[in-house]
């Protein structure tokens, strides 16, 4: 499987539900990070955890990670419709600069 | 604060013909990034630039993609002749460091520049 790649690939709720992605990675890594993006735009980060870190809150969005499991995920809490995006995970490896994206996560909140 | 902006954002080329792309970074961001995201595959890097030089172009795919950052500020990335196999969105990214550990590293992207070969 490629480096840091995401769980479900696809994801429909509605509003007010809760939203979990969750990402792969292989190698030992500084950080790992979470970016949005929305149809026809730009990358948006949205949190970054480091590797001695276990949980990150940042509003309605929670991320956790397991070293160990070399995963993480995203939870978005109370969704709502502009939360409708591609979500993507990036990872450092340790001793480089490059980002390595998984393939990403299409969310879908329905009103 | 400005953030990483692009242009075009859009470009619609010929097979054969030759296309500028061009990134102005966060201003004081000595490093600037460029990725593409090719037919809704995952976005990878294509290379690295801290100021003006050269740290990695292991990403480049071949010779026809030429990177340049005069003055280490803005960047340029020229597809010449482009192929059909080039469409995608091309992303850049700067950051103020360079994996240090200290958060300083998270690359900030710009929207992105949306290229069609015909």
């Amino acid at each position: 499987s490629q480096q840091g790649e995401e769980d479900p690939q696809a994801l429909s709720i509605q509003e007010g539900e809760n939203a979990t992605m969750n990402c792969s990675y292989k190698t030992s890594i500084n950080n790992l990070q979470w970016y949005r993006q929305n149809s026809g735009r730009g990358l948006v980060h949205l949190i970054l955890i480091r590797s001695n870190e276990r949980e990150k809150h940042s509003g309605r969005l929670r991320v956790t990670l397991d070293t160990s499991k070399k995963s993480s995920s995203l939870l978005i809490t109370a969704s709502r419709a502009a939360d409708t995006a591609s979500y993507f995970c990036a990872t450092i490896t340790s001793g480089t600069y490059k980002y390595i994206f998984g393939t990403g996560t299409r969310l879908k909140v329905l009103a | 604060e400005a953030g990483v902006t692009q242009f075009p954002s859009h470009s619609v080329i010929e097979k054969g013909q030759t296309v500028t792309l061009r990134c102005d970074p966060i201003s004081g961001h000595d490093n600037l990034y460029w990725y593409r995201r090719v037919m809704g595959k995952e976005i990878k890097f294509l290379l690295h630039f801290v100021k003006e030089s050269k740290q990695d172009e292991s990403g480049m795919p071949n010779n026809r993609f030429l990177a340049e950052r005069t003055g280490g500020t803005y960047s340029t990335l020229k597809v010449q002749p482009a192929e059909l196999e080039d469409s995608g969105v091309y992303f850049c990214a700067s950051s103020q460091n360079m994996g240090t550990g200290t958060g300083k590293e998270t690359q900030y992207f710009g929207p992105g520049t949306r290229l069609l070969v015909l």
